[in-house]
């Protein structure tokens, strides 16, 4: 079974700070993993996602995400946060089990941008 | 093009009834996703659709749910006898055909379930 482990329910940080979204997975295959974004009243969005090949993965809004199998991470990052990225970030894993991808995600991280 | 669509965006229902959420998928996705999203969680997956068929039922968490896809297209979740405890946010979700490379899911606003 596939598991997601979102470390804090609640982030805040200033405008302009590093915004650190923490992501640790458990998986018995070679996970695909993926960070989806929901602000208030809408639809999940993809931000970024890893299946194979180099571990750090760039997303949209200037969001990225590294894979570290040692450590069965995937947290996401942005060097400089921007009021627009208040929302509920989500973690998800999908086994490589090809014709059924069905996402576990995590409870979410909801982000705070204080001005 | 447009997205995915789900219908009604709010439902309030008594204890005990019946009630249908609708999902339209992306034109052409083959494969179709439910979830279910509870206050502070994050989504649960319930059933996922290959075409027609229900692949993977293994989410639905008792035979009050059921869900349909006759035609391929739009997919209809019916919950019997409801009880409060289904109140959450049901989410729909579509990609295209899997099983060539990893495919995105696209969802839907959702349709917010209020048994009352």
């Amino acid at each position: 079974a596939q598991s997601v482990t979102q470390l804090g329910s609640h982030v805040s940080v200033s405008e302009g700070a590093l915004v650190l979204l923490r992501c640790n997975y458990s998986s018995s295959v070679p996970p695909y993993l993926f960070w989806y974004v929901q602000y208030p009243n809408q639809g999940l969005q993809l931000l970024l996602k890893y299946t194979t090949g180099a571990t750090l993965v760039k997303g949209i809004n200037g969001f990225e995400a590294e894979f570290k199998k040692s450590e069965t991470s995937f947290h996401l990052t942005k060097p400089s946060a921007h009021m627009s990225d208040a929302a509920e970030y989500f973690c998800a894993v999908s086994d490589t089990n090809f014709g059924n991808e069905k996402l576990t995600f995590g409870t979410g991280t909801r982000l705070t941008i204080i001005p | 093009g447009a997205g995915v669509s789900q219908t009604p965006s709010n439902k309030v229902t008594e204890k005990g009834k019946y009630v249908e959420l609708r999902c339209d998928p992306i034109s052409g996705h083959t494969a179709l996703y439910w979830y279910r999203q509870s206050l502070g969680q994050g989504p649960e997956f319930l059933i996922y659709f290959q075409g027609t068929g229900a692949a993977d039922d293994s989410g639905l968490p008792n035979d009050r749910f059921f869900a349909v896809r006759p035609e391929g297209s739009v997919s209809t979740l019916k919950i019997q006898r409801t009880e409060r405890g289904d109140s959450a946010v049901y989410l729909c979700a579509s990609s295209s055909t899997p099983g060539q490379g990893v495919s995105e899911q696209y969802f839907g606003p959702g349709t917010r379930l209020t048994v009352t």
